[in-house]
């Protein structure tokens, strides 16, 4: 049961650089989430998707663009990427619809922007 | 929007002492209140939940209570254990909000032998 995966686990990119991290979750889930975790700041929303075929943005969504590409899948891409990104990346799913439930996270990508 | 404090940032136990963690929360429409427990190099793990027709929930020895009309809920952890040590979550969303939460900056807590 792998629940979400998140890859890669770890990444250094120069500044104007872009990527994409991947999430899968294999459970069935409605809704996906993009998290960043930076010291003292807990963990903020970047952008999440309520169900398939549907974004929309979170607290923090400058410099970063999402794909739903399927209801397993929800991609994160940041197309020039700036010191400021530096961060752990968490995905997260959830069956979430009229009711809120828990989220199961991935593992995490640690990204450096030099 | 909602904003969600938690404190303390950092708790230093001895094994075998409780652990309280508080948080409280602006949006009086909050209608669930999740904890995580983060170990070092992995994601947040979702360890106990209450909604807001409960006041007060237990699991073995972690237990969290609910006070809507102050606003906070807190995470209590019993005969702690050196496993215990990891970082800890708090949350809250409201219903209609497709399950977006809202996190507390987290709580550091070392438990000592």
């Amino acid at each position: 049961n792998a629940g979400v995966t998140q890859t890669p686990k770890f990444q250094v990119l120069k500044t104007g650089q872009s990527m994409t991290l991947q999430c899968a979750q294999d459970m069935n889930h409605n809704s996906m989430y993009w998290y960043r975790q930076d010291p003292g700041m807990g963990l903020r929303l970047i952008y999440y998707s309520a169900s398939e075929g549907t974004t929309d943005k979170g607290e923090v969504p400058n410099g970063y663009n999402v794909s739903r590409l399927n209801k397993r899948e929800f991609s994160l891409r940041l197309e020039s990427a700036a010191p400021s990104q530096t961060s752990v990346y968490f995905c997260a799913s959830s069956e979430a619809q009229g009711t809120n439930y828990g989220y199961t996270f991935g593992s995490g990508t640690r990204l450096t922007v030099v | 929007g909602e904003n969600v404090e938690q404190h303390p940032s950092t708790l230093s136990v001895q094994e075998g002492d409780s652990a309280v963690i508080k948080c409280t929360y602006s949006d009086s429409a909050s209608n669930y209140f999740p904890w995580y427990k983060q170990e070092l190099g992995k994601g947040p793990q979702l360890i106990i939940d209450i909604r807001s027709n409960v006041g007060e929930k237990k699991d073995q020895r972690i237990a969290v209570t609910l006070n809507k009309t102050a606003k906070h809920f807190s995470l209590h952890i019993t005969e702690t254990q050196p496993e215990d040590s990891a970082v800890y979550f708090c949350a809250a969303s409201r219903r209609g909000s497709w399950g977006k939460l809202q996190f507390g900056a987290g709580t550091q807590v070392v438990v000592t032998p």
